[in-house]
């Protein structure tokens, strides 16, 4: 398995409060993603990095602000959680231009009150 | 963003009977994916297909890429019970930095 950890593994926040997700790399691999799954949605892209400090916008990146620092991490942050940001949330990373091989994170499980 | 649809929705089957499932959309992709995903746990790569006409097999999964570029088709031959799960179909855009996923096919199989 690709060595690829997120944490918090589940987050129970409440309305208005700032939450950030850490997915963290031991594959040195260039592109990192950031997905939220919901019930009848499948899986949507919230940001992606195709290098250090480099990121660009997903699909539903509204609310949503990403960094990374290091080749090794990728941190997602909600500056003002909301409800409707109720989700599991999926890090995923991939290796080269050949990027449909893409490697997926175990999910963070984040509830919003 | 991109509409990718997924059919069907929910399967269930007998163990040893083979599985269609098919993923279709208005725009054109230049790669197609189909992950497997158990509870739990995040979608893992089964077949990944490049070009289009494209038939790749894994094992008992054979996956092809339609020739229009706008759908992908996964067949499972002999199911077994570890074949349950939710299966996902994504496309890739031809810039190759987003994907997009299908809502997914919940496969269930009778023992």
């Amino acid at each position: 398995d690709a060595g690829i950890t997120q944490s918090p593994r589940h987050k129970v926040t409440e309305t208005g409060t700032p939450v950030t997700l850490r997915c963290h790399q031991t594959e040195n691999h260039r592109y990192m993603y950031w997905y939220r799954q919901d019930p009848g949605h499948g899986l949507r892209l919230i940001h992606y990095s195709y290098g250090v400090k480099d990121t660009d916008k997903g699909e539903v990146s509204d609310g949503y602000s990403v960094s990374r620092s290091k080749t090794e991490d990728f941190l997602l942050t909600l500056e003002s959680a909301t409800s409707s940001q109720t989700s599991v949330y999926f890090c995923a990373i991939s290796e080269s231009v050949r990027v449909g091989e893409q490697f997926f994170g175990p999910g963070t499980r984040l509830t919003v009150l | 963003g991109q509409q990718l649809n997924q059919s069907p929705q929910s399967m269930f089957i007998q163990e040893g009977e083979d599985v269609s499932m098919n993923c279709t959309s208005s725009s054109i992709f230049n790669t197609w994916l189909w992950y497997k995903q158990d509870p739990g746990e995040g979608p893992v790569l089964l077949i990944a297909l490049y070009k289009a006409g494209e038939l790749t097999s894994n094992g008992r999964l054979t996956a092809q890429f339609g020739i229009t570029r706008k759908d992908s088709f996964l067949n499972i031959s002999a199911s077994i019970p570890s074949d349950v799960g939710i299966y996902f179909c994504a496309g890739v855009t031809n810039t190759g930095n987003q994907f997009y996923f299908g809502t997914g096919t919940s496969l269930t199989v009778i023992p």
